[in-house]
């Protein structure tokens, strides 16, 4: 099955700085692949994804890259700010109907 | 529009003994998948529900069981409780023709004694 590999675990920035958290998947097949915020207590967020047939992505602050060949995939996060301190999870899917196979997490402290 | 949501938020129940957890789907979401999160991993995959029927199924035994209502609402059940059966229970709804974006309800905490 589908095996996500997600560094680093932790990760701490100062307020301002970039933050990227890095993902590598193994099976060829999967074509989705969503990132997720998860606040203490709370369900994981939709904060963006990228379909195999797109290189990169971007919304405001967020951005995600994705490389086909090597078969990984990056959050890049530009100006943190303290509210973006979470567990960040990165998914691979083959697609509608398929599990999403996530990794272990990022936690992410962003220091004022 | 009306996201996903969960009940209970939290449960306390002993080895051995079943328990049922439900969700209700967002609103235009017409499939629901279940994952189970251990404290400090990530989400892992039970089973998905389409139409009323599973629709693939993770690495989890026979005692975890599901069903979804012709309203998308679904349930989990699992019998015979076990101590590492104790985690947040996430239930997420997609939609059909999306590529698998798959949007969490808050969890259910089970603990079991």
């Amino acid at each position: 099955g589908e095996n996500v590999e997600q560094h680093p675990s932790t990760l701490s920035v100062q307020e301002g700085d970039s933050a990227v958290i890095k993902c590598t998947y193994s099976d060829s097949a999967s074509n989705y692949f969503p990132w997720y915020k998860q606040e203490l207590g709370k369900g994981p967020q939709l904060i963006i994804d990228i379909r195999s047939n797109v290189g990169e992505k971007k919304d405001q602050r967020i951005a995600v890259t994705l490389n086909k060949t090597a078969k990984h995939f990056s959050l890049h996060i530009t100006e943190t700010q303290p509210e973006d301190s979470a567990v960040y999870f990165c998914a691979a899917s083959m697609g509608t109907g398929y599990a999403l196979n996530f990794g272990k997490g990022t936690s992410l402290l962003v220091t004022p | 529009e009306t996201g996903v949501t969960q009940s209970p938020t939290h449960l306390i129940k002993t080895r051995g003994q079943q328990v049922t957890l439900r969700c209700s789907s967002q609103s235009g979401h017409n499939t629901v998948s279940w994952y189970q999160q251990a404290l400090g991993q990530g989400p892992q995959f039970i089973f998905q529900y389409y139409r009323e029927e599973e629709n693939g199924r993770g690495n989890f035994p026979p005692r975890f069981s599901g069903l979804q209502f012709p309203n998308y609402s679904s349930e989990l059940n699992v019998n015979a409780l076990e101590l590492d059966d104790s985690a947040l229970y996430l239930c997420a709804s997609s939609r059909e023709g999306t590529y698998n974006e798959q949007f969490f309800g808050p969890g259910t905490r089970l603990t079991v004694l």
